[in-house]
């Protein structure tokens, strides 16, 4: 069956703090993708790869990075934490055929206090 | 600029009764098109999709989308809702000419009441 596994499904950082939030798939797809969700505002992409140490700003990449060192393993990195990057984040990947659909994690939800 | 717009905020129905989730569109060319749906603390999990071909499109758990070129539209339906069905469901687009990249709607609530 079909996996993308986050490491934490609840984390608390104090703002400043450098923070790694990991995702793991094990479907072999070429991209992966870290999206934002807050009420009425849906999910925002902040970054996706479409393949190993490749990656394409989304709509909000501003305070975060990404790592892709490992097909099966892609890494958002907030590097100094604020109050307003307190939200979830969900992960997902998929093949790389556009008419293909993307699966996704169960989710971080994050607060920085 | 590529869009997907979910104009309920959330939709009311009774158990038993046909349900409809809209979504509109704004893309360049022709895109394939997602429909998503999230339980409480849980990840988004895919209902359907349109690639191309017949209009209806079938999904799981019995629900369907119509596609509508001319008024840019992929409306999620259900013939006869269940309780168990109440979610928060996303329309997503790929436009072909956005690269890998899926858009989402906002979301709209759907509640099911017996």
């Amino acid at each position: 069956d079909v996996k993308v596994t986050q490491s934490s499904r609840y984390l608390v950082k104090r703002t400043g703090e450098k923070v790694f939030l990991e995702c793991v798939q094990d479907m072999d797809h070429e991209n992966m993708f870290w999206y934002r969700q807050d009420p009425g505002l849906g999910l925002r992409l902040i970054y996706f790869s479409y393949d190993v140490k490749m990656k394409e700003k989304g709509d909000i990449p501003e305070g975060y990075s990404v790592s892709r060192e490992k097909k099966e393993r892609f890494s958002l990195i907030l590097e100094s934490a604020s109050t307003n990057q307190t939200s979830m984040y969900l992960c997902a990947s998929s093949l790389g055929r556009l008419n293909t659909e993307a699966f996704f994690g169960q989710g971080t939800r994050l607060t920085v206090v | 600029a590529q869009s997907v717009a979910q104009p309920e905020d959330q939709v009311n129905v009774a158990e038993g009764n046909p349900l409809t989730v809209k979504c509109t569109y704004s893309v360049s060319g022709n895109p394939y098109l997602f429909w998503y749906v999230q339980y409480p603390n849980r990840g988004l999990q895919f209902l359907l999709k349109y690639i191309t071909g017949d209009n209806l499109v079938k999904g799981s758990y019995g629900f369907e989308a119509e596609f509508n070129k001319s008024q840019t539209s992929f409306h999620l339906k259900k013939p006869s809702a269940l309780v168990s069905d109440s979610a928060l469901y996303f329309c997503a687009v790929r436009p072909m000419e956005y690269g890998n990249k899926l858009v989402f709607g906002a979301g709209t609530i759907l509640r099911v009441k017996s």
